[in-house]
């Protein structure tokens, strides 16, 4: 079966821009969150999605960054005004929410020029 | 919040011998603890994890230990192979199953010389 596919895998877009990315989780799995990956860095948590409602957004840095699911599959997150500190891979990930266990996409590695 | 600290930073074994990650921990709460492999290009992937209630878990040529009064724990990997080089991530979360609120270290990233 597909896992968790993110696209685009590479974005790159001027300071002051606003960018999208995309997550498709693995079916049927109901809990699906977004991290940050800084260069040298372990994933740093963002957001976490149960079902269509953001259970957990405390690790959003600021009201720049936002994210949906609006039919608790795929999730787009949003990040308005991008800066050059946004740089990052952003990962998803998904799971069952039985088991807990998470499953990685591979990430949409974002340069803001 | 939860901190949690992992060494070495980089590691550099031969084949065929071991290879050792130590995390410490800070929020007594977490009971869950996770070890990811990260691959070039890849996001990270599920190698083994272990629950509080358990003090070693031992998987082929991979094994982890704990000890939660210390809040340490360590990945053992034997008979290290050329494949295994990557970056490990050890992490920690209140919860094992649900919603898990993980925190990551900052990696090890291991070669392994052929």
């Amino acid at each position: 079966g597909a896992g968790v596919s993110q696209t685009p895998s590479n974005k790159v877009t001027e300071k002051g821009k606003y960018v999208e990315l995309r997550c498709d989780p693995i079916s049927g799995h109901t809990a699906l969150y977004w991290y940050r990956q800084s260069l040298g860095q372990g994933p740093e948590f963002l957001i976490y999605f149960q079902g269509t409602g953001a259970a957990d957004d405390s690790g959003l840095p600021n009201d720049r960054f936002f994210a949906v699911r609006p039919e608790g599959s795929v999730s787009t997150l949003k990040i308005q005004r991008t800066e050059r500190g946004d740089s990052a891979v952003y990962l998803c990930a998904s799971s069952s929410g039985q088991t807990g266990t998470q499953y990685f996409g591979p990430g949409t590695r974002l340069l803001v020029l | 919040g939860e901190n949690v600290e992992q060494h070495p930073s980089t590691l550099s074994v031969q084949e065929g011998d071991s290879a050792v990650i130590k995390c410490t921990y800070s929020d007594s709460a977490s009971n869950y603890f996770p070890w990811y492999k990260q691959e070039l290009g890849k996001g990270p992937q599920l190698i083994i994890d272990i629950r509080s209630n358990v003090g070693e878990k031992k998987d082929q040529r991979i094994a982890v230990t704990l000890n939660k009064t210390a809040k340490h724990f360590s990945l053992h990997i034997t008979e290290t192979q050329p494949e295994d080089s990557a970056v490990y991530f050890c992490a920690a979360s209140p919860n094992s199953g649900g919603y898990q609120k993980v925190t990551f270290g900052i990696g090890t990233k291991l070669q392994v010389i052929p």
